[in-house]
């Protein structure tokens, strides 16, 4: 069974650092695309950031390009999201997402999310 | 970035009805479109891909149509257990995807 798990949420004030992980299970890590995907309180859904299996692409949304980092390690199953110079606008649930199958570009598989707030 | 509109924002239904929600992109995606269900504190799931392949274990009232700008979601018989928001998801311009901005489907 496909599990994703996310964790390190949490309230920083702006400016601040933080980073996310998502530990993987029940799937080869090494032969998917990792993604990141966002939720503000109350909103829709927003596309932050992906990293192809071998880390040789990534790809970051605009709103975040810069400031945020996404990295991975197959070895440990784990994919990860540095947040640097965090914004109020970057407050949100942020989901850890797997890609249906191999480079689909719709995901099939989400973690249960993580809270990241960012307030003074 | 391509766009994705939904219609309508928000709808009431009763268990029974016969509901559809539109997707329109602001470019012509091919059939690169996918269909999710949020319900609150949850995790997206999805329910269609490729604008009209249902998703293993998803339920046949659900279906999905359309190509080029133009899509539907269709649930033909609505269930207790569908009141949830449905967002839209194009991947034509993959990795950089867009959602919709969701319709939340309430109780009449």
């Amino acid at each position: 069974e496909v599990q994703l798990v996310e964790s390190g949420g949490g309230l920083v004030k702006p400016g601040g650092s933080l980073r996310l992980s998502c530990a993987a299970s029940g799937f080869t890590f090494s032969s998917y695309s990792m993604n990141w995907v966002r939720q503000a309180p109350g909103k829709g859904l927003e596309w932050v950031s992906s990293i192809s299996s071998s880390s040789s692409y990534i790809y970051y949304a605009d709103s975040v390009k810069g400031r945020f980092t996404i990295s991975r390690d197959n070895a440990k199953n784990s994919l990860y999201l540095q947040m640097n110079s965090l914004r109020a606008e970057d407050t949100a649930v942020y989901y850890c997402a797997r890609d249906y199958d191999i480079l689909t570009g719709y995901y099939g598989y989400w973690g249960q999310g993580t809270l990241v707030t960012v307030s003074s | 970035a391509i766009q994705l509109t939904q219609s309508p924002s928000s709808l009431s239904a009763s268990v029974g009805d016969r509901v559809t929600i539109t997707c329109r992109a602001s470019q012509g995606i091919s059939s690169a479109l996918a269909w999710y269900q949020q319900k609150p504190g949850k995790a997206p799931k999805l329910l269609i891909y490729d604008a009209s392949s249902l998703e293993s274990g998803v339920p046949s009232r659900f279906s999905g149509s359309g190509s080029g700008t133009d899509f539907t979601l269709t649930i033909s018989s609505l269930q207790p257990e569908d009141f949830a928001t449905y967002y839209c998801q194009q991947f034509n311009s993959y990795p950089w995807l867009t959602f919709g901005g969701g319709t939340k489907v309430e109780i009449k």
